[in-house]
């Protein structure tokens, strides 16, 4: 049961524009959301996060929106760079002291065309 | 740098032996989290150690097993290695009361001959 869902395994824009990333989750206990990023052969860098208290989260380029009515999240990357082209995961978690683990959609490879 | 060290990077080994993966976690960080990523997979969440306490459990096997020492370093132990276990492995730790922000080691790769 895929919990947390990206239905885009690739995504390919301009350089300069915006990129735009969604995912999708089942679970309505989830509370808390992450985007990661990673480079091949490399581990996910966390880039930025929300709690389901909140509807927005910005961070330099990016933001994150979040539809607790439609269990929706994307993140939002403006202007993209070459430098943003990687693989992002969307995950989400239960708050849980001490126990938060992680549950990961499947990743949508972002490239970005110079 | 995420400041969490993983060790071998890499490693090659036939089916039906045994393999130590080693994690070291953030300075501070008290727990530290396993994860499996095979091919075109998303992560799968494994096991969760804290303070050398088992805290929780995911998808793991029965012939997989970890436990965290007490200089909160963490190894995850597979045995009778089969095909399918050729994957990434990853460890990540967090911060006591950091909120679900997990920091990632860079990973094993783990094939299986």
């Amino acid at each position: 049961d895929q919990q947390v869902k990206q239905n885009s395994p690739s995504l390919s824009v301009q350089e300069g524009r915006i990129s735009i990333l969604n995912c999708d989750y089942t679970n309505s206990m989830f509370d808390y959301f992450l985007w990661y990023k990673k480079y091949p052969a490399e581990g996910p860098t966390f880039l930025i996060s929300i709690s389901s208290i909140k509807d927005k989260n910005e961070d330099g380029r990016f933001t994150v929106f979040l539809n607790k009515s439609a269990k929706h999240l994307s993140l939002h990357i403006v202007p993209s760079q070459p430098g943003d082209s990687a693989v992002y995961f969307c995950a989400a978690s239960v708050s849980n002291f001490g126990n938060e683990k992680l549950t990961f959609g499947t990743g949508t490879r972002l490239t970005i065309i110079p | 740098d995420s400041g969490v060290t993983q060790t071998p990077k890499h490693l090659i080994t036939a089916t039906g032996q045994r393999v130590t993966l080693r994690c070291s976690p953030r300075s501070g960080d008290l727990s530290v989290y396993w994860y499996q990523q095979s091919l075109d997979q998303g992560l799968q969440f494994l096991i969760q150690y804290y303070n050398g306490e088992e805290r929780a459990k995911g998808n793991i096997l029965e012939r997989f097993s970890a436990q965290q020492f007490p200089d909160l370093h963490s190894e995850l132990n597979l045995s009778s290695l089969e095909l399918g276990d050729s994957a990434l492995y990853f460890c990540a730790s967090s911060a006591v009361g950091g909120g679900a922000e997990q920091f990632f080691g860079p990973g094993t790769r783990l094939t299986v001959l």
